[in-house]
């Protein structure tokens, strides 16, 4: 079964600074790979997909993601940290069938002033 | 943009009722979600809908659970005889069709409180 494992429950980041925010997939195929945002009181809001076009994704806010097969990661970034990216961050795996989203532990980012 | 919208925001009901939660899915859309998020836990899947079927089910979607598209618009999921495990979030979602070019869109959730 596909699943994704994302490292850090709780990530700070100052102002400007770079966000690095981890996700290692398991999957016996080529994986199709999302990252959704979650802000307080709202749904999940797609940042990004991975769809073997390209291994680098650019989403959306100034988010962007490398596919890193020989690692099994999908790593979201984005250069400078602003205080509206505070939220908690999901890895997402596809299932074969395009059907169902297995969703990792989540990550809430903090951006400190 | 188009959105899916879910109502009511938040249920609260006793133990042992029925509940139903409502999700409009965007108008183009075909494929159907239910996602659930208990407080401090993953997103897990519930179930997944297409054509007036369940497409997909995972192993929470047990017997006490149901989905219909009742008319052209909405999407409901039923859950019977609710227990106190049964707290959490519900999360709708829809697509225009399936797979990696066909993201899943979600509903701002409906938290479900079983007193």
């Amino acid at each position: 079964a596909q699943s994704v494992t994302q490292l850090g429950s709780h990530v700070s980041v100052s102002e400007g600074a770079l966000v690095l925010l981890r996700c290692n997939y398991s999957s016996s195929v080529p994986p199709y790979l999302f990252w959704y945002v979650q802000y307080p009181n709202q749904g999940l809001q797609l940042l990004l997909k991975y769809t073997s076009a390209a291994t680098l994704v650019k989403g959306i806010n100034g988010f962007e993601a490398e596919f890193k097969k020989s690692e099994t990661s999908f790593h979201l970034t984005k250069p400078s940290a602003h205080m509206s990216d505070a939220a908690e961050y999901f890895c997402a795996v596809l299932n074969n069938a395009g059907n169902m989203l297995t969703f990792g532990g989540g990550t809430r980012l903090m951006v400190k002033p | 943009e188009p959105e899916v919208t879910q109502t009511p925001s938040h249920q609260v009901t006793q133990m042992g009722q029925e509940v139903i939660l409502r999700c409009v899915p965007i108008s183009n859309h075909l494929y159907f979600y239910w996602y659930r998020q208990i407080l401090g836990q993953k997103v897990e899947f519930l179930v997944s809908f297409y054509n007036n079927e369940i497409s997909e089910k995972s192993e929470i979607f047990d017997d006490q659970f149901s989905v219909e598209r009742p008319d052209g618009s909405n999407f409901t999921l039923k859950i019977r005889s609710t227990k106190l495990e049964d707290s959490a979030m519900y999360f709708c979602a829809s697509s225009r069709g399936q797979g990696e070019y066909q993201p899943q869109h979600f509903g701002d959730g409906t938290r479900l409180s079983i007193l």
